[in-house]
């Protein structure tokens, strides 16, 4: 009973280091999603994914790539990070395409601090 | 962009007070989603809203969806010291779930 397993769960980089966040679920869902949660600032859209092979920004993608060469993984690549970027990440994933019906399962977070 | 936003931001209870959320968008929602996070941990869906009107309830939490589709509400009843936590209510848009920034629940028992 994994559900969504994000790795790592902490990680400390320096300003101009690039890293991937790394996003794993075993429910055979088709949408994936990563987020960011700032103190005060709830959570943020970064991009999402319809399924494999399809990728989309969401409200805050500068800065982060993704791509989803399988249905399993949707990893978050920090070309060059910044501490603005200083922040805790949340991948999430549902069942359903369109999302209207699905709920979000959310992984247990990665914690970002860029100095 | 479409967004939900949230009041209040931070709520203190004595417990066994009741507590009330309130989700409002400028424009008609076609759902809403409601989510609870414990400190230190992660959001977990509560419910979905769908239809104009509608109340759910799930034991002491009651969860309502305005006639116009443009406002949404948790009430808590006779709150806990299990209720702690930051609650979002969640729109979406297209293949989007945006998220409003949540109300902090602090519980002093």
């Amino acid at each position: 009973n994994a559900g969504v397993t994000q790795t790592p769960k902490f990680q400390v980089l320096k300003t101009g280091q690039s890293m991937t966040l790394q996003c794993a679920q075993d429910m055979n869902h088709e949408y994936m999603s990563w987020y960011r949660q700032d103190p005060g600032m709830g959570l943020r859209l970064i991009h999402y994914s319809v399924g494999a092979g399809i990728t989309d920004q969401g409200e805050v993608p500068n800065g982060y790539n993704v791509s989803r060469s399988t249905t399993e993984d949707f990893p978050l690549r920090l070309l060059s990070a910044a501490p603005s970027q200083t922040s805790v990440y949340f991948c999430a994933s549902t069942h359903t395409l369109g999302l209207a019906t699905g709920e979000l399962f959310f992984g247990e977070g990665s914690r970002l601090t860029v100095l | 962009g479409q967004q939900v936003m949230q009041i209040p931001q931070y709520q203190h209870v004595q417990e066994g007070e009741d507590f009330t959320t309130y989700c409002n968008s400028s424009t008609t929602l076609s759902n809403i989603q409601w989510y609870k996070q414990r400190p230190g941990g992660h959001p977990v869906f509560l419910i979905q809203l769908v239809k104009s009107g509608e109340v759910k309830k799930q034991k002491r939490l009651t969860f309502q969806f305005g006639e116009a589709k443009k406002n949404s509400s948790l009430h808590i009843t006779a709150t806990q010291t299990t209720d702690v936590g930051t609650y979002f209510c969640a729109r979406n848009a297209g293949n989007m779930l945006t998220f409003g920034g949540g109300t902090r629940l602090m519980v002093k028992p």
